[in-house]
């Protein structure tokens, strides 16, 4: 146990919906990180908060946004959702920014799309 | 530009070594790393290494670094079935802050 929780574990809507993860980081942990991994991407970069405040991007959608909550916890909201969308969603969290932190996964939250 | 790459299947017979290798593209890495995924389970982190070190022992894993190749490997000795996971290789490049950049994953099945 990674001490990274993730809610909820599985998620079934249907396209053009809009659904919200959720990440609660490592005790003491500053930094969030959100990653996607699908059988055709792999595990894909989307984004970094460290303290509430956007750090790093990747190849996030323009229907995707994420945030950091004061409690450090942080939220993932897809919207207008599309068949493709249908993957794993990892958050993981490291102590400080930068790239000498280790990062620790959660379990990931299950997505798929009908 | 930044790319990982990792050959997709590895078979070994327990009690062997295993040696998973990873090449990656971009010179300004400064940590590298490995985590492991179990089927239906997050990753877990493995071990990682500085860019300014050759190797670095933990146990039964043993990572080299030949920065000059940028080439990475991963050897498990005494393999066990429960190692039979996907590992990953990851490189966190210098100044995109936290981002990790990950190989496509190799597939270690153990065999009894």
């Amino acid at each position: 146990d990674s001490g990274v929780t993730q809610t909820p574990k599985h998620l079934i809507t249907a396209t053009g919906q809009r659904v919200t993860l959720r990440c609660s980081p490592r005790s003491g942990d500053l930094s969030v990180y959100w990653y996607q991994q699908s059988l055709d991407q792999g595990l894909q970069f989307l984004i970094q908060y460290y303290n509430g405040e956007e750090r790093a991007k990747g190849n996030i959608l323009e229907r995707f946004s994420a945030q950091q909550f004061p409690d450090l916890h942080s939220e993932l909201n897809l919207s207008s959702l599309e068949l493709g969308d249908s993957a794993l969603y990892f958050c993981a969290s490291s102590p400080a920014e930068g790239t000498r932190e280790s990062q620790y996964f959660g379990p990931g939250t299950r997505l798929l799309v009908l | 530009g930044e790319d990982v790459e990792q050959s997709l299947f590895l078979s070994v017979r327990e009690g062997d070594s295993s040696v998973i290798n990873c090449t990656y593209t971009d010179s300004s890495s400064t940590y590298l790393y490995w985590y492991k995924q179990e089927p239906g389970a997050g990753l877990q982190l493995l071990t990682y290494i500085f860019s300014n070190m050759d190797m670095k022992q933990d146990q039964r894993l043993t990572v080299l670094l030949n920065k000059k190749d940028k080439h990475l490997s991963l050897r498990i000795a005494d393999t066990q079935t429960g190692d039979s996971a996907i590992y990953f290789c990851a490189e966190a490049v210098y100044n995109q802050g936290g981002k990790l950049i990950f190989g496509q994953g190799t597939e270690l099945s153990v065999k009894p």
